[in-house]
């Protein structure tokens, strides 16, 4: 069945730079895209940015200078990597499954890493 | 960037009745492009509706959605306990892929 995990530190200090993993099992990275998307406690959802089933990438204009998104499609996992972090980066970081259909939805996400920003 | 803005932020209601979230968006979108998600508390989203009025696999028929253009709508027909939870509308139509700010439902 679909399934993706997400790993990672669950501190990092201002100023430095986050490293998370999403492993994925059920499906194939070459034929489906894989989004992150964040939440602030209490807070509603923000979503990051794309790597395609061909390997290209978009992210939000708000994080675009900070975030980069990447993959090892051998190993069937895909990585999001943002530095600067600042407190306000603190945030439970999903990683999902997006599904096209004209426009992007997310059918399975992960449990998700919480990351706390603090010095 | 494409604002969601729902409505109410919150909700109170009994078991059986019927609830009704609305997701306005700052332009026009089609319809394939409006989904809404669930959220428990201390859970992961989960996709409930797709493309404005799908069921996405496992979602009981009391959960629907309706809507075009700027308006959009998520019904819940008959609320049952274990339906409490945060509610989101999501538009995949342009980059950013933003959400609403959610909805969140409580039983009387």
């Amino acid at each position: 069945q679909v399934q993706l995990k997400e790993s990672g530190p669950g501190l990092v200090q201002p100023s430095e730079t986050l490293s998370l993993t999403c492993t994925v099992s059920g499906f194939s990275l070459t034929s489906n895209s894989v989004h992150w998307v964040r939440q602030p406690p209490g807070k509603g959802l923000e979503w990051m940015g794309i790597i395609r089933s061909g390997g290209s990438t978009d992210y939000n204009s708000a994080l675009k200078s900070r975030l980069s998104i990447s993959r090892d499609t051998s190993k069937s996992q895909v990585f999001l990597k943002m530095n600067s972090l600042q407190t306000e980066d603190t945030a439970i970081y999903y990683c999902t499954r997006g599904r096209y259909n004209s426009g992007y939805y997310f059918d399975y996400w992960g449990q998700g890493v919480m990351v706390t920003v603090s010095s | 960037a494409i604002v969601l803005n729902q409505s109410p932020s919150s909700i109170v209601a009994s078991q059986g009745e019927k609830v009704t979230i609305t997701c306005r968006a700052s332009s026009s979108i089609s319809s394939n492009y409006l989904h809404w998600y669930q959220q428990k508390p201390g859970a992961f989203p989960k996709l409930v509706i797709y493309s404005t009025s799908y069921r996405a696999s496992g979602i009981p028929s009391r959960f629907s959605g309706s809507g075009s253009g700027t308006s959009y709508s998520f019904t819940i027909s008959r609320v049952e306990a274990e339906d409490v939870a945060t509610y989101y509308c999501q538009q995949g139509s342009s980059n950013p892929f933003t959400f609403g700010s959610g909805t969140k439902l409580e039983i009387k």
